[in-house]
């Protein structure tokens, strides 16, 4: 596609809930990263794929976040047991992962998840 | 491992005025300095960035940055703002060659008609 994409845009849930955030990066883009936007702090890493194979994880805050990318495009940031600190903008970018040459990602609009 | 600071949470300034937003960063080893800007309702978009050589980096919008590594300092300016540069802006670092971004916690930039 000609961005990156993310569905939903918004996601209400109710705390104890499952959901599933999807992420659709720019054809032939082999690197995938999901950020966490809180209110009023810059983007914080979460997970870095590079093609289906998550290459560094250590962003994941608990158990309870999970990502997967099961064909190297699309991917599904899975968070069980929600809970209200769990609210917040959640980014999807993608870069062509080449490591020397092209360090730029680009970013979607976001998925903004409320847990009520 | 790598930190951001941006110290002006808010940056009011007239239009046709020139701008500085501040950043510096902490890191043990050689990086890649960013700046993202995000307009209200839209995601991130890359303004500028350094890689290496030339100390003094121009990005869209006439906005330029200058990358100083004894102050460790990556300052972000624009000589002459409009109305449509109003948005969030945020300095981020990554070591050389890797790709795991760590953002500061971004400056707003009012322009004051």
């Amino acid at each position: 596609g000609a961005g990156v994409s993310q569905t939903p845009s918004n996601k209400v849930t109710e705390k104890g809930k499952y959901v599933e955030l999807r992420c659709d990066p720019i054809s032939g883009h082999t690197a995938l990263y999901w950020y966490r936007q809180s209110l009023g702090q810059g983007p914080e890493f979460l997970i870095y794929f590079q093609g289906t194979g998550a290459a560094d994880d250590s962003g994941l805050p608990n158990d309870r976040f999970f990502a997967v990318r099961p064909e190297g495009s699309v991917s599904t940031l899975k968070i069980q047991r929600t809970e209200r600190g769990d609210s917040a903008v959640y980014l999807c970018a993608s870069s062509s992962g080449d490591r020397a040459l092209n360090t730029e990602a680009f970013f979607g609009q976001g998925t903004r998840l409320t847990v009520v | 491992a790598q930190s951001v600071t941006q110290l002006d949470s808010q940056v009011p300034v007239f239009e046709e005025a020139p701008v500085e937003l501040r950043c510096n960063y902490s890191s043990s080893v050689s990086v890649y300095l960013f700046w993202y800007v995000q307009y209200p309702n839209q995601g991130l978009q890359l303004l500028l960035k350094y890689l290496s050589g030339s100390t003094l980096v121009k990005g869209i919008n006439g906005f330029e940055a200058e990358f100083n590594k004894s102050q460790t300092s990556f300052h972000l300016r624009k000589p002459s703002v409009h109305i449509s540069d109003t948005a969030e802006y945020f300095c981020a670092v990554t070591p050389s060659g890797y790709q795991k971004v760590t953002f500061g916690t971004g400056t707003k930039l009012q322009v004051i008609p």
